[in-house]
């Protein structure tokens, strides 16, 4: 049974650059959400998706941010122009609908590095 | 004003010595759900137990222990004879019903066991 996959796990990027991390759910698990984590913090919610509608974003989704899930399936989070307080650890997590809070399992995250 | 408060940002036992976790959350909704999650050095969350407003019922497994009391609005944790894989950072968190289906995370307690 495999869990939340995320690739790359490691991304070092210059200002000013683009990037897309990918993100594949358990497969059984309708629900997606993605999470940033800087050093010392807990993780903060970003945005959530039921299959492929994007039901809720947090104020601190930037217009440079962007996250789809075109099949309901995997999910990309991009980032356009990247700044130096984007550096940062980006979770995502799925979850089931079955029960109204279901609990929310996590992939090994994407660390980035903006330079 | 933050959701969940961790107060203990790191704690340092030696192998075997019994450790608890503090944690408080604040809330006005009267269906909630809380959770504790480990996360390792590896960085990937590891979800440990899930506990709704109107379970108040301790819960035991194996080492770990949880101690809710909404009275005081806690949710602590407890490890019992503590050993050096228990080294990590544990979050709590808590989801509200009625503010979407986001995670509100403390900022973490780090647990450093020392053999």
């Amino acid at each position: 049974d495999t869990g939340v996959s995320q690739d790359p796990r490691h991304k070092i990027t210059k200002r000013g650059q683009n990037v897309t991390f990918r993100c594949d759910p358990i497969s059984e698990h309708n629900r997606l959400y993605w999470y940033r984590q800087t050093l010392g913090q807990g993780p903060e919610f970003l945005t959530y998706f039921q299959n492929e509608a994007q039901l809720e974003k947090s104020r601190l989704l930037s217009d440079r941010f962007s996250a789809e899930r075109p099949k309901g399936s995997f999910s990309t989070l991009e980032i356009q122009r990247t700044e130096q307080g984007d550096s940062a650890m980006y979770l995502c997590a799925s979850s089931p609908t079955s029960g109204s809070r279901g609990t929310q399992y996590f992939g090994p995250g994407t660390r980035l590095l903006v330079l | 004003a933050q959701k969940v408060t961790q107060a203990q940002t790191e704690i340092s036992v030696v192998e075997k010595e019994d450790v608890t976790l503090d944690c408080v959350y604040e809330t006005r909704d009267t269906t909630y759900y809380l959770f504790w999650y480990k996360q390792p050095p590896s960085g990937e969350l590891v979800f440990l137990i899930r506990r709704n407003s109107f379970d108040e019922q301790n819960e035991i497994s194996g080492r770990y222990s949880w101690n809710f009391q909404k009275s005081t609005s806690s949710f602590n944790f407890t490890i019992t004879a503590s050993q050096v894989v228990d080294s990590a950072v544990y979050f709590c968190a808590l989801s509200e019903a009625n503010t979407g289906n986001q995670f509100y995370f403390g900022t973490g307690t780090s647990l450093t066991v020392i053999p």
